[in-house]
């Protein structure tokens, strides 16, 4: 069954500190994609990366970088240098191939606060 | 340019009354996707359609749920004897290009539907 499991439900740091949000998945396919998304309290989801299941490079972008390790099903989150701004609820969501349908299995999401 | 656009932005009902709640995505994109988000919870898939034809209604959680597309562009999601228990916040997502591919999923704001 397709499953993406965030582990912590809310974590707080200082303004400064690094912070990695972890997401697991489950999937029977050997073809999916991988997402994260931020939602601010405004409410809007805003995508941030985009991962394929043939990609294991980890990215940065900025403040931000992902690890992606298929040993582990685990896609990864960090911010580096946290700031005030990336207070948010953050989602780790999963996309399957296998049925034409992209549809996107969400995680319950981790609400970072960082604290000035 | 024009972001995925969702109105109204709140609805407040009746139980046992009829809702309709619209969805503009990005102009170009023949991907269209509704979600709900629960308070605390993850975004859940309820349909997606391909052009004007509804390619995958899994997600509906019944018969009381519809959703139209007739022009494949416009979408309006349409609740029957709404019930307490629908009261949530309704996601659409726009993608430019069809199923299969893993192609990323742009989000509109939300309507807050609140059925007292």
């Amino acid at each position: 069954a397709q499953k993406v499991t965030q582990a912590q439900t809310e974590i707080s740091v200082v303004e400064k500190e690094d912070v990695t949000l972890d997401c697991v998945y489950e999937t029977r396919d050997t073809t999916y994609y991988l997402f994260w998304y931020k939602q601010p309290p405004s409410g809007e989801l805003v995508f941030l990366i985009r991962r394929n299941s043939f990609d294991e490079q980890n990215e940065i972008s900025g403040r931000y970088s992902w690890n992606f390790q298929k040993s582990t099903s685990s896609f990864n989150f960090t911010i580096t240098a946290s700031q005030v701004v990336d207070s948010a609820v953050y989602f780790c969501a999963l996309s399957e191939t296998r049925y034409n349908t992209d549809k996107l299995i969400f995680g319950t999401g981790t609400r970072l606060q960082v604290f000035p | 340019g024009a972001g995925v656009s969702q109105t109204p932005s709140n609805k407040v009902t009746e139980k046992g009354k009829y809702v309709e709640l619209r969805c503009d995505p990005i102009s170009g994109h023949t991907a269209l996707y509704w979600y709900r988000q629960s308070l605390g919870q993850g975004p859940e898939f309820l349909i997606y359609f391909q052009g004007t034809g509804a390619a995958d209604d899994s997600g509906l959680p019944n018969d009381r749920f519809f959703a139209v597309r007739p022009e494949g562009s416009v979408s309006t999601l349409k609740i029957q004897r709404t019930e307490r228990g629908d009261s949530a916040v309704y996601l659409c997502a726009s993608s430019p290009i069809l199923a299969g591919g893993g192609d990323t999923q742009y989000f509109g704001p939300g309507t807050r539907l609140t059925v007292l």
